[in-house]
């Protein structure tokens, strides 16, 4: 099974401040690599797909970029409504979530 | 438009089996997967399985011993059936449209596992 870390659990940033979320594989995953939105009612929203793909609909501030193992999500200009806890997914070889990490307000 | 929703017990007792049911609208479950994803109480997201959508079925090998996932295309249900429940199961089980991407979410069912 291919594992996925998110080594930094909880993240506190300023407003407008740039944010990178870190996320590895434990093999190479050849940028199967999705990453999600999780809002503190529970709602879940994919914010990129295949490594730096924008989904529909969601702002410009977000990019994600990376490739064989490691992984990364930008967020530019944090906003209030960006608080959240955000994951990685691979689909290389079925699926696997990382373990999240937490956006908070500084 | 493209919608999931979960129905499922509520409440489970500990050594009992599970079963949800998430009846999908707005797409075909013969033209897009469908994954399972649970999320203990303040834990994060885990992948349990998915279906495919000529039937095929593979799940987490965490899992695998006493998961099921199976549908009806016609009636656009996705069926989940976890046995031998424990506490460690309490959870909010989703059901996802998955195309390699996870683009569309239900609300997600809350199951409990209590004497």
């Amino acid at each position: 099974d291919i594992q996925m870390t998110q080594t930094t659990s909880s993240l506190s940033a300023s407003l407008g401040d740039r944010v990178t979320i870190s996320c590895s594989a434990s093999q190479g995953i050849s940028n199967y690599l999705n990453w999600y939105q999780q809002k503190p009612d529970g709602t879940v929203k994919l914010l990129i797909y295949y490594t730096s793909s924008l989904h529909s609909g969601v702002p410009s501030r977000f990019s994600g970029s990376g490739s064989g193992t490691d992984y990364s999500l930008t967020i530019s200009n944090l906003e209030p409504e960006d608080i959240a806890t955000y994951y990685c997914q691979q689909y290389s070889k079925l699926r696997t979530f990382g373990g999240g990490t937490k956006l908070e307000i500084k | 438009q493209v919608q999931l929703k979960e129905s499922g017990p509520g409440l489970v007792a500990p050594s009992q089996s599970l079963s949800i049911t998430c009846t999908v609208s707005g797409f075909s479950l013969t033209s897009y997967d469908i994954s399972w994803i649970r999320q203990p109480p303040g834990k994060g997201l885990e992948w349990l399985g998915v279906i495919w959508t000529g039937g095929g079925t593979n799940y987490n090998s965490a899992f695998m011993s006493r998961l099921s996932i199976s549908k009806d295309n016609s009636k656009s249900q996705v069926f989940l059936k976890m046995n031998s429940l424990q506490t460690d199961d309490t959870a909010i089980y989703y059901c996802v449209r998955d195309g390699g991407r996870m683009d569309y979410w239900g609300q997600g069912t809350s199951v409990t596992v209590s004497s």
